[in-house]
C-alpha cells in the first residue's frame, strides 16, 4: 500500500515569505507527527497530532510555526515569515495507534531552503 | 525531558566485520527504543525495536540489547555488508510521549 508522502519534496523560498508544507499520512493512522531534520542530527519533534487535534506541540520553536489536521488526514505544516534558519528537512510520520510507542512511518522529507 | 545521547558519530568498519552503536538515555520512565535507519536522502526506517520488559532482540544479522539500570541501549549489526551503510538512529521514548531521538551515527563499511 501507500506509505506517507509528502509535498513538495523541494521548496526554496525568500526570507519573510510564507510556506505551506503537505503531509499524506497512511490511509487510517490516526497518530501523526511533524520532525525537522537539520544536517547531521537527530529529527527534532515538532507536533503530534491524535485524529484532529494537537494532542503536543510543544516542539514548534514560536509562533511563526502552525499546523492543522482539519480532517484527522492531511496535515499542513505552516511557516511565516520565514527565516534562513529555517532551512531544513521537514519530516511527517503517521502511527496506527494511539501511543507514540509504537513504530512511525516517515513519509520522504520537504528540503526547505531559505534564501 | 528526556535526553538521548549517541555514540560513535561516525563508524568506519570493514565487510564482515561487526559494529555496535550505542545510546544513552536519561528517563528511567523510558520504556520503548526503537532504531531507525536512514540512507542518504531517504526517509528513515524502523529496522529494529525493543520495549523495557526484555534485554535483548535480535532479528537475523541485527539485535539490540537494553540495560535498564544503566540507561543504556546498543544496536549490534553482525556480518555488514556495504548495503548496511547509512545513519543509524536511536530513540527513546515512555508510554503515549513524544521519542527523543539521537544525534545518528554515520556507518561506513567498506568492501
Amino acid at each position: 500500500g501507500a506509505g506517507v508522502s509528502q509535498t513538495p519534496s523541494n521548496k526554496v523560498t525568500e526570507k519573510g515569505k510564507y510556506v505551506e508544507l503537505r503531509c499524506d499520512p497512511i490511509s487510517g493512522h490516526t497518530a501523526l507527527y511533524w520532525y525537522r531534520q537539520s544536517l547531521g542530527q537527530g529529527p527534532e519533534f515538532l507536533i503530534y497530532f491524535q485524529g484532529t487535534g494537537a494532542a503536543d506541540d510543544s516542539g514548534l520553536p514560536n509562533d511563526r510555526f502552525f499546523a492543522v489536521r482539519p480532517e484527522g488526514s492531511v496535515s499542513t505544516l505552516k511557516i511565516q515569515r520565514t527565516e534562513r534558519g529555517d532551512s531544513a528537512v521537514y519530516l511527517c510520520a503517521s502511527s496506527p495507534t494511539r501511543g507514540a510507542s509504537d513504530e512511525q512511518f516517515f513519509g520522504p522529507g520537504t528540503r526547505l531552503t531559505v534564501l | 525531558g528526556e535526553n538521548v545521547e549517541q555514540h560513535p558519530s561516525t563508524l568506519s568498519v570493514q565487510e564482515g566485520d561487526s559494529a555496535v552503536i550505542k545510546c544513552t538515555y536519561s528517563d528511567s520512565a523510558s520504556n520503548y527504543f526503537p532504531w531507525y535507519k536512514q540512507e542518504l536522502g531517504k526517509r528513515p526506517q524502523l529496522i529494529i525495536d525493543i520495549r523495557s520488559n526484555v534485554g535483548e532482540k535480535k532479528d537475523q544479522r541485527i539485535a539490540v540489547t537494553l540495560n535498564k539500570t544503566a540507561k543504556h541501549f546498543s544496536l549490534h549489526i553482525t556480518e555488514t555488508q556495504p548495503e548496511d551503510s547509512a545513519v543509524y538512529f536511536c530513540a527513546a521514548s515512555q508510554g503515549s510521549y513524544i521519542p527523543t531521538f539521537g544525534r545518528g551515527t554515520s556507518l561506513i563499511v567498506h568492501p
